[in-house]
């Protein structure tokens, strides 16, 4: 399935962080999400084949890698109180609509 | 912009009984695709029906059924026969068609399940 690392991570506004995900063998398109408390995800990006195709309303400083080893980043830079979430990535077989997302448990950041 | 809302924060249904959740969403596009995803407290995502826009015939899973209406832009999940495992938040979510998947999806703030045993 979809693994995430770290389970928990505790950062200070102003400092940066990078979050991981393994993808499901095969898997070559991967979104992540950001869920805050009581909230639904909303949608930051998707990597399809280590191309970031689509993106939602998010600043330039949540960036993100996706690696041929089935392996993807999401980094925030400047760290603000309103990025503490829970953030999900999903990795699915291709990119189109249609291809079900596999989500992994997540990582809560708590920025302080 | 899509957007998708339910309107149920929580509900409660007794074991066995009958339940059923709200969404409603709002789009200009004519395909698309709808879901409803569990969360359960361990927090992984899981995928519980999906709808294309272009199908008229209601999806069906087992116990999990839609009523889907799409001049309504109505989504309702009805779940029979509720087990205590189907304690979870349900979150209604739309992708869209013309988008080529790369919009990702668009969900609703959710709904707590509660299974009264």
């Amino acid at each position: 399935g979809v693994t995430q690392s770290p389970t928990h991570l505790i950062k200070t506004r102003g400092q940066q962080v990078t979050l991981r995900c393994s993808s499901q063998s095969g898997h070559n398109t991967v979104s992540w999400y950001q869920q805050a408390l009581g909230q639904g995800p909303q949608f930051i990006f998707q990597y399809y084949r280590e191309e970031e195709n689509g993106r939602g309303n998010f600043p330039p400083r949540f960036s993100g890698l996706q690696f041929p080893n089935d392996s993807s980043e999401l980094n925030v830079n400047a760290l603000e109180l309103d990025d503490s979430a829970l953030y999900l990535c999903a990795s699915s077989v291709g990119g189109a609509p249609d291809y079900e997302q596999y989500f992994g448990p997540g990582t809560r950041l708590t920025v302080t | 912009a899509q957007t998708v809302t339910q309107s149920q924060p929580e509900m409660s249904v007794q074991e066995a009984e009958t339940v059923t959740l709200s969404c409603t969403y709002d789009t200009s596009e004519s395909d698309y695709y709808l879901f409803w995803y569990k969360q359960p407290p361990s927090r992984q995502m899981i995928l519980v029906i999906r709808q294309e826009a272009y199908k008229q015939q209601n999806a069906t899973e087992n116990r999990f059924s839609v009523n889907f209406q799409k001049a309504a832009k109505s989504f309702s999940l009805k779940i029979s026969d509720s087990q205590l495992g189907d304690a979870a938040m349900y979150f209604c979510a739309y992708r869209s068609f013309s988008g080529g998947g790369a919009d990702g999806l668009t969900f609703g703030k959710g709904t707590h399940l509660i299974i009264q045993p």
